[in-house]
Protein backbone atom coordinates (compact mmCIF):
# COMPACT_ATOMS: atom_id res chain seq x y z
CA UNK A 1 0.00 0.00 0.00
CA UNK A 2 1.64 3.44 -0.57
CA UNK A 3 1.19 5.65 2.12
CA UNK A 4 2.50 9.09 3.11
CA UNK A 5 2.77 9.60 7.14
CA UNK A 6 3.72 13.47 7.85
CA UNK A 7 4.65 14.31 11.35
CA UNK A 8 6.44 17.89 12.86
CA UNK A 9 3.57 20.04 13.27
CA UNK A 10 2.56 21.72 16.38
CA UNK A 11 2.39 25.59 17.84
CA UNK A 12 4.92 27.87 16.81
CA UNK A 13 5.31 31.64 17.64
CA UNK A 14 5.70 34.15 14.69
CA UNK A 15 9.05 34.27 13.26
CA UNK A 16 9.84 30.66 14.83
CA UNK A 17 10.71 27.69 12.96
CA UNK A 18 10.01 23.81 12.54
CA UNK A 19 10.50 20.84 10.45
CA UNK A 20 7.77 18.65 9.04
CA UNK A 21 8.57 15.36 7.67
CA UNK A 22 7.16 12.61 5.61
CA UNK A 23 7.58 9.30 5.68
CA UNK A 24 6.93 7.25 2.37
CA UNK A 25 6.39 3.86 1.94
CA UNK A 26 4.77 1.42 -0.61
CA UNK A 27 6.63 2.71 -3.70
CA UNK A 28 10.00 3.55 -5.25
CA UNK A 29 10.63 6.86 -3.37
CA UNK A 30 13.66 7.75 -5.25
CA UNK A 31 11.73 7.72 -8.82
CA UNK A 32 9.00 9.72 -7.74
CA UNK A 33 8.70 14.14 -7.61
CA UNK A 34 7.46 15.03 -4.35
CA UNK A 35 5.46 18.06 -3.25
CA UNK A 36 4.54 20.08 -0.52
CA UNK A 37 0.59 21.54 -0.05
CA UNK A 38 -1.22 23.62 2.75
CA UNK A 39 -4.82 23.97 3.54
CA UNK A 40 -5.50 27.12 5.79
CA UNK A 41 -8.29 26.38 8.27
CA UNK A 42 -11.82 26.82 5.90
CA UNK A 43 -9.82 27.78 3.01
CA UNK A 44 -9.06 25.98 0.10
CA UNK A 45 -5.74 23.39 -1.06
CA UNK A 46 -2.32 26.03 -1.84
CA UNK A 47 0.86 24.32 -3.23
CA UNK A 48 3.78 24.97 -1.86
CA UNK A 49 7.22 23.40 -2.97
CA UNK A 50 8.17 20.72 -5.45
CA UNK A 51 11.57 18.67 -5.40
CA UNK A 52 12.11 16.21 -8.23
CA UNK A 53 13.47 12.18 -7.62
CA UNK A 54 17.51 13.26 -7.22
CA UNK A 55 16.38 16.90 -6.02
CA UNK A 56 17.69 18.26 -9.70
CA UNK A 57 15.31 20.49 -9.35
CA UNK A 58 13.43 22.86 -6.82
CA UNK A 59 10.49 24.93 -6.91
CA UNK A 60 8.52 27.21 -4.48
CA UNK A 61 5.15 29.30 -4.40
CA UNK A 62 5.95 32.76 -3.90
CA UNK A 63 4.30 32.76 -0.65
CA UNK A 64 7.08 30.89 1.04
CA UNK A 65 9.98 31.04 -1.37
CA UNK A 66 13.34 32.49 0.84
CA UNK A 67 11.68 31.15 4.02
CA UNK A 68 11.27 27.47 3.19
CA UNK A 69 12.90 24.65 2.39
CA UNK A 70 12.43 21.45 0.82
CA UNK A 71 14.73 18.52 1.12
CA UNK A 72 14.25 14.58 1.31
CA UNK A 73 16.67 11.66 2.04
CA UNK A 74 16.39 9.00 -0.27
CA UNK A 75 18.31 6.22 1.88
CA UNK A 76 15.29 6.76 4.55
CA UNK A 77 12.41 7.40 2.12
CA UNK A 78 11.18 10.76 3.44
CA UNK A 79 11.01 13.96 2.25
CA UNK A 80 11.29 17.33 4.14
CA UNK A 81 10.24 20.84 4.72
CA UNK A 82 12.25 23.43 6.73
CA UNK A 83 9.82 26.77 7.64
CA UNK A 84 11.96 29.34 9.07
CA UNK A 85 10.67 32.71 9.84
CA UNK A 86 7.00 31.33 10.32
CA UNK A 87 4.24 33.98 9.70
CA UNK A 88 0.50 33.92 11.42
CA UNK A 89 -0.85 33.45 7.99
CA UNK A 90 1.30 30.19 7.26
CA UNK A 91 -1.23 28.67 10.31
CA UNK A 92 -2.45 25.43 8.25
CA UNK A 93 -2.87 21.58 7.74
CA UNK A 94 0.21 20.72 5.83
CA UNK A 95 0.25 17.53 3.80
CA UNK A 96 2.82 15.83 0.98
CA UNK A 97 1.60 14.24 -1.86
CA UNK A 98 3.65 12.12 -4.36
CA UNK A 99 3.74 13.26 -7.68
CA UNK A 100 0.70 14.78 -8.96
CA UNK A 101 -0.98 14.42 -5.73
CA UNK A 102 -1.71 11.05 -5.65
CA UNK A 103 -2.14 9.93 -3.13
CA UNK A 104 -1.61 12.76 -0.24
CA UNK A 105 -1.01 12.51 3.42
CA UNK A 106 -2.83 12.56 5.93
CA UNK A 107 -1.62 16.00 6.99
CA UNK A 108 0.11 17.71 9.61
CA UNK A 109 -1.32 20.77 11.37
CA UNK A 110 0.73 24.06 12.16
CA UNK A 111 0.12 26.58 14.23
CA UNK A 112 1.49 30.02 14.18
CA UNK A 113 0.45 32.09 17.11
CA UNK A 114 1.61 34.18 19.98
CA UNK B 1 -7.11 35.12 -5.72
CA UNK B 2 -6.75 31.61 -7.19
CA UNK B 3 -5.03 31.48 -10.54
CA UNK B 4 -7.97 28.33 -11.12
CA UNK B 5 -11.36 29.40 -11.19
CA UNK B 6 -13.98 27.39 -10.05
CA UNK B 7 -17.52 28.39 -8.65
CA UNK B 8 -17.92 28.01 -4.95
CA UNK B 9 -21.11 25.94 -5.10
CA UNK B 10 -22.66 23.49 -6.99
CA UNK B 11 -26.02 21.23 -6.69
CA UNK B 12 -27.88 18.65 -7.53
CA UNK B 13 -30.82 16.27 -6.98
CA UNK B 14 -29.77 12.43 -6.81
CA UNK B 15 -29.36 11.05 -9.90
CA UNK B 16 -29.03 14.43 -11.58
CA UNK B 17 -25.88 15.11 -14.30
CA UNK B 18 -23.79 17.70 -12.18
CA UNK B 19 -20.57 19.68 -13.46
CA UNK B 20 -17.87 21.72 -12.06
CA UNK B 21 -16.56 23.94 -14.38
CA UNK B 22 -12.26 25.01 -13.70
CA UNK B 23 -11.21 28.11 -15.96
CA UNK B 24 -7.54 28.61 -16.61
CA UNK B 25 -4.75 30.70 -19.28
CA UNK B 26 -2.33 29.36 -21.60
CA UNK B 27 0.25 28.86 -19.26
CA UNK B 28 -1.24 26.51 -16.99
CA UNK B 29 -4.70 24.24 -18.55
CA UNK B 30 -4.16 26.10 -21.58
CA UNK B 31 -0.68 23.96 -22.09
CA UNK B 32 -0.48 21.15 -19.35
CA UNK B 33 -3.09 18.61 -18.24
CA UNK B 34 -5.83 19.22 -15.19
CA UNK B 35 -6.17 16.82 -12.43
CA UNK B 36 -9.35 17.16 -10.28
CA UNK B 37 -9.18 16.00 -6.36
CA UNK B 38 -12.44 15.53 -4.04
CA UNK B 39 -12.36 16.04 -0.48
CA UNK B 40 -14.36 15.59 2.25
CA UNK B 41 -15.08 16.96 5.42
CA UNK B 42 -11.74 16.51 8.28
CA UNK B 43 -10.03 14.13 5.35
CA UNK B 44 -6.81 14.43 2.95
CA UNK B 45 -7.96 14.96 -0.75
CA UNK B 46 -8.55 12.29 -3.01
CA UNK B 47 -6.77 12.29 -7.06
CA UNK B 48 -10.07 11.63 -8.40
CA UNK B 49 -8.99 12.35 -12.54
CA UNK B 50 -5.71 12.66 -13.76
CA UNK B 51 -4.54 13.92 -17.19
CA UNK B 52 -7.61 15.71 -18.31
CA UNK B 53 -9.74 12.70 -18.62
CA UNK B 54 -8.28 9.58 -16.73
CA UNK B 55 -9.74 8.20 -13.74
CA UNK B 56 -7.64 5.63 -11.04
CA UNK B 57 -9.21 2.52 -10.92
CA UNK B 58 -10.68 3.03 -7.86
CA UNK B 59 -12.64 5.86 -8.71
CA UNK B 60 -16.52 5.12 -9.56
CA UNK B 61 -17.39 5.78 -13.47
CA UNK B 62 -19.96 8.17 -12.72
CA UNK B 63 -16.86 10.77 -12.46
CA UNK B 64 -15.53 11.87 -15.71
CA UNK B 65 -13.45 14.96 -17.05
CA UNK B 66 -13.01 16.86 -19.95
CA UNK B 67 -11.20 19.76 -21.18
CA UNK B 68 -11.13 22.73 -23.78
CA UNK B 69 -8.49 25.15 -24.51
CA UNK B 70 -7.93 26.95 -21.35
CA UNK B 71 -11.15 25.10 -19.29
CA UNK B 72 -11.35 21.45 -17.44
CA UNK B 73 -14.80 20.39 -16.49
CA UNK B 74 -15.62 17.52 -13.75
CA UNK B 75 -18.83 15.71 -14.75
CA UNK B 76 -20.97 13.36 -12.00
CA UNK B 77 -23.31 11.51 -14.16
CA UNK B 78 -25.98 10.56 -11.34
CA UNK B 79 -24.54 11.82 -8.47
CA UNK B 80 -24.90 10.79 -4.96
CA UNK B 81 -25.82 11.49 -1.89
CA UNK B 82 -22.30 10.13 -1.01
CA UNK B 83 -20.63 12.81 -3.04
CA UNK B 84 -20.80 15.69 -1.29
CA UNK B 85 -17.56 17.28 -0.77
CA UNK B 86 -15.34 19.73 -2.11
CA UNK B 87 -13.54 19.34 -5.69
CA UNK B 88 -10.39 21.31 -6.29
CA UNK B 89 -8.84 21.08 -9.82
CA UNK B 90 -5.10 21.93 -10.75
CA UNK B 91 -2.50 22.21 -13.42
CA UNK B 92 0.82 22.69 -13.67
CA UNK B 93 1.68 25.88 -14.60
CA UNK B 94 4.57 27.37 -17.05
CA UNK B 95 4.74 30.72 -16.01
CA UNK B 96 4.51 30.25 -12.20
CA UNK B 97 6.78 26.92 -12.73
CA UNK B 98 4.38 25.45 -10.38
CA UNK B 99 1.09 23.70 -9.34
CA UNK B 100 -1.79 26.03 -9.08
CA UNK B 101 -5.13 25.00 -7.49
CA UNK B 102 -8.77 26.50 -7.96
CA UNK B 103 -10.62 27.73 -5.21
CA UNK B 104 -12.76 24.65 -4.38
CA UNK B 105 -16.17 24.07 -5.04
CA UNK B 106 -18.28 22.80 -2.33
CA UNK B 107 -21.23 19.70 -3.35
CA UNK B 108 -24.10 19.67 -1.94
CA UNK B 109 -26.88 16.85 -3.21
CA UNK B 110 -30.35 18.37 -1.96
Amino acid sequence: EVKLVESGGGLVKPGGSLRLSCAASGFTFNTYTMNWARQAPGKGLEWISLITSSSSYIYYADSVKGRFTIYRDNAKNSLYLQMNSLRVEDTAVYYCARDYFDPWGQGTLVTVSS
Amino acid sequence: QSVLTQPPSASGTPGQRVTISCSGGSSNIGSNTANWYQQFPGEAPKLLIYRNIQRPSEVPDRFSGSKSGTSASLAINGVQSEDEADYYCAAWDDRLNGWVFGGGTKLTVL
